[in-house]
């Protein structure tokens, strides 16, 4: 079956430090790729997303790329910021399967002045 | 426009009661998710509704746990009998036709005691 595996944190990182959270999959077919970030006290909001391989998903300074080769979806941020400081949720979406997403566990990251 | 709301936000319950967890989803949307997020399971798929088709239950843990969305919007989460294993945040999301991106509710944190 589809899955995802994410590094573990929690990541601990400077402000202004480059940041990266890697990120691989498993499925069948060609899969939709997704990052989710979830704030303190906040739902699930996307952050970024990739439909086909070689795509670039980028968002608030944020970026992924879709690597069929490689089977991964690495998150890098060039300078993170202590408002960054949340957990990131990788996922994908099997539109051959179904249409939920399969989940990584997530990554905390903390970010310190 | 109005996002995704749950209700109760947090619930608080005895174990062998039952509960009912709400989700009223974007107008306009057609495809409805529950998901589960506790710790040591990450987020988990529970159920998706999309239109007038049957449901995806695939996900569901226990006969214990049931789900319906009526006239197509509002979707209510059953639990009968709550076990401490149970004890979650639950969320529901909700994707528009033709769309990849699903937009997430708060949540409702269920404690079971």
């Amino acid at each position: 079956g589809d899955s995802v595996t994410q590094m573990e944190g929690p990541v601990t990182l400077s402000e202004e430090a480059f940041l990266t959270i890697n990120c691989t999959y498993t499925a069948t077919g060609y899969p939709s790729l997704f990052w989710y970030v979830q704030y303190p006290g906040e739902g699930l909001q996307l952050l970024l997303k990739a439909t086909k391989a070689d795509d670039k998903g980028s968002n608030k300074g944020f970026e992924a790329t879709y690597r069929k080769e490689t089977t991964s979806f690495h998150l890098e941020k060039g300078s993170v910021q202590v408002s960054d400081s949340a957990v990131y949720f990788c996922a994908l979406l099997n539109t051959g399967t179904a249409s939920k997403l399969t989940f990584g566990t997530g990554t905390r990251l903390q970010v310190t002045l | 426009g109005a996002g995704v709301s749950q209700s109760p936000s947090n619930k608080v319950t005895e174990k062998g009661k039952d509960v009912e967890l709400r989700c009223d989803p974007i107008s306009g949307h057609t495809a409805l998710y529950w998901y589960r997020q506790s710790l040591g399971q990450g987020l988990e798929f529970l159920i998706y509704f999309q239109g007038n088709s049957a449901p995806d239950k695939s996900g569901l843990p226990s006969d214990r746990f049931s789900a319906e969305r009526t006239g197509g919007s509002v979707s209510t989460l059953t639990i009968q009998r709550t076990q401490q294993e149970d004890s979650a945040v639950y969320l529901c999301a909700s994707r528009p036709a033709g769309g990849y991106e699903q937009y997430f509710g708060p949540g409702t944190r269920l404690t079971v005691t």
